[in-house]
């Protein structure tokens, strides 16, 4: 049973598109997050969120809207996606801040 | 804001030798310090974390020390092995903080 779950793996797609990716995770946890890893392999947080709430937006442009239906989600939508935005995004999760996080396998996205 | 910077950018190993691998982080009211390891293509998994009431934790080969005062913080891996060869991060976060800071990665080759 995969602990943190996100699809797609890969995704292509064409300027100025709208595109989301899913995150599951059945931990139990209830903190989730989004991260950004650009292709020198930096990891940067964008959204942090605790039972369903935002608790943390790191200056992410608001094209990006993280939505939390419930504490074992956390989506990512992204509208009029740019060439800057391929990057690996990687869906985590820990049992509060502060311990181990548990990520996902990731999300590589193409813009072209 | 806060930061953690990681050092050497790149290390080069024969097998058998060790590796180390330093962090230095910003915010003092930093107290928990995970490592993870990411194979290529593959998700971060921690391998060690330490938290800042401990001043060194190891596990068969990999040891992590932690000086509080001089906020840095490192990782040992002994006996060096071609299956260590990853990219490894250092992290800093606080308990209740949601935001885990990441260093910019350590890339390290174990040459057989």
């Amino acid at each position: 049973d995969t602990a943190v779950s996100q699809t797609p793996k890969y995704l292509v797609t064409q300027m100025g598109n709208d595109k989301s990716i899913k995150c599951e995770q059945n931990l139990g946890h209830d903190t989730m997050y989004w991260y950004k890893q650009d292709s020198k392999k930096f990891l940067k947080i964008m959204f942090s969120y605790n039972n369903k709430e935002l608790i943390i937006n790191e200056t992410v442009p608001n094209r990006f809207s993280p939505k939390s239906p419930d504490k074992a989600h956390l989506n990512l939508h992204i509208n009029s996606l740019e060439l800057g935005d391929s990057a690996v995004y990687f869906c985590a999760s820990s049992q509060y801040s502060g311990t181990e996080a548990f990520f996902g396998q990731g999300t590589r996205l193409t813009v072209v | 804001g806060e930061n953690v910077e990681q050092h050497p950018s790149t290390l080069s190993v024969q097998e058998g030798d060790s590796a180390v691998i330093k962090c230095t982080y910003s915010d003092s009211a930093s107290n928990y310090f995970p490592w993870y390891k990411q194979e290529l293509g593959k998700r971060p998994q921690l391998i060690i974390d330490i938290r800042s009431n401990v001043g060194e934790k190891k596990d068969q080969r990999i040891a992590v020390t932690l000086n509080k005062t001089a906020k840095h913080f490192s990782l040992h891996i002994t006996e060096t092995q071609p299956e260590d060869s990853a990219v490894y991060f250092c992290a800093a976060s606080m308990a209740g903080g949601f935001k885990t800071i990441f260093g910019a990665g350590t890339r390290l080759f174990v040459k057989a």
